[in-house]
C-alpha cells in the first residue's frame, strides 16, 4: 500500500492563481481530512469528508474549496490564492474502524 | 467548540533525561486523546493515545496520564535519547460521530547529546 499519497510536495503560486492540491489513499478509508500547518500554530482544520458525496467545513476553510467523489480521492482547491495560504497543507485519512490519523506527506505552498 | 492548550511551545533536555508535555482542554465531552510526532520535514505520527476511561497508559519509554477532572493530560518521555527530538501535537476529541480532532501548537522537543 502506499497510504496516503499528496501531490506536488512543492507549489510556488503567485496571488490570484488558482490550484489544486491532490490528496488519494488506497487503505479504503472512509474520512479525509485536509489541514494546514503554520509555524507555532499546530494542525488547522480546513475541511473534512466522512465518505465519498459528503464534506463538511472545519476550523478554517474560507478561500477552499473541496469534493469527494471517490473513496480514494480528496482534492483542494484554491479558488484565488492569497499571501495569508502560504502554509504546509497535510492530508489524512482515517478508517471508522480506528481513530488513528495517517497522515500525507505534505505540500509546501507558497504564494508570493 | 474544543479548545486545546500546550505547554510548553519548547523543550530543551539532556540526553537521558525525563521530558514533560501538558496539554488542558476545554470540552468535558472530549473522552480521546492522541499523541502525534512530527519529526523535521516529515509527516505526523501516532506515537500513543488514551481514553476517558484510563488514567494512564504506558509504552515503553513513553506514557500519557489524563485527569478528566481538571481536563489535563500530559505525555512523558523517560530516558530521552537523540532521536525523540521532534514537534509533538497532542489533540482532543469525542469518539462519536466523526471524530474530528483539535490539536494543540505543539512542543518542539530538543534532546541536547
Amino acid at each position: 500500500n502506499a497510504g496516503v499519497t499528496q501531490t506536488p510536495k512543492f507549489q510556488v503560486l503567485k496571488t490570484g492563481q488558482s490550484m489544486t492540491l491532490q490528496c488519494a489513499q488506497d487503505m479504503n478509508h472512509e474520512y479525509m481530512s485536509w489541514y494546514r500547518q503554520d509555524p507555532g500554530m499546530g494542525l488547522r482544520l480546513i475541511h473534512y469528508s466522512v465518505g465519498a458525496g459528503i464534506t463538511d467545513q472545519g476550523e478554517v476553510p474560507n478561500g477552499y474549496n473541496v469534493s469527494r467523489s471517490t473513496t480514494e480521492d480528496f482534492p483542494l482547491r484554491l479558488l484565488s490564492a492569497a499571501p495569508s495560504q502560504t502554509s504546509v497543507y497535510f492530508c489524512a485519512s482515517r478508517t471508522s474502524g480506528s481513530y488513528e490519523q495517517y497522515f500525507g506527506p505534505g505540500t509546501r505552498l507558497t504564494v508570493t | 467548540g474544543e479548545n486545546v492548550e500546550q505547554h510548553p511551545s519548547t523543550l530543551s533536555v539532556q540526553e537521558g533525561d525525563s521530558a514533560v508535555i501538558k496539554c488542558t482542554y476545554s470540552d468535558s465531552a472530549s473522552n480521546y486523546f492522541p499523541w502525534y510526532k512530527q519529526e523535521l520535514g516529515k509527516r505526523p505520527q501516532l506515537i500513543i493515545d488514551i481514553r476517558s476511561n484510563v488514567g494512564e497508559k504506558k509504552d515503553q519509554r513513553i506514557a500519557v496520564t489524563l485527569n478528566k477532572t481538571a481536563k489535563h493530560f500530559s505525555l512523558h518521555i523517560t530516558e530521552t535519547q537523540p532521536e525523540d527530538s521532534a514537534v509533538y501535537f497532542c489533540a482532543a476529541s469525542t469518539t462519536g460521530g466523526s471524530y474530528i480532532p483539535t490539536f494543540g501548537r505543539g512542543t518542539s522537543l530538543i534532546v541536547h547529546p
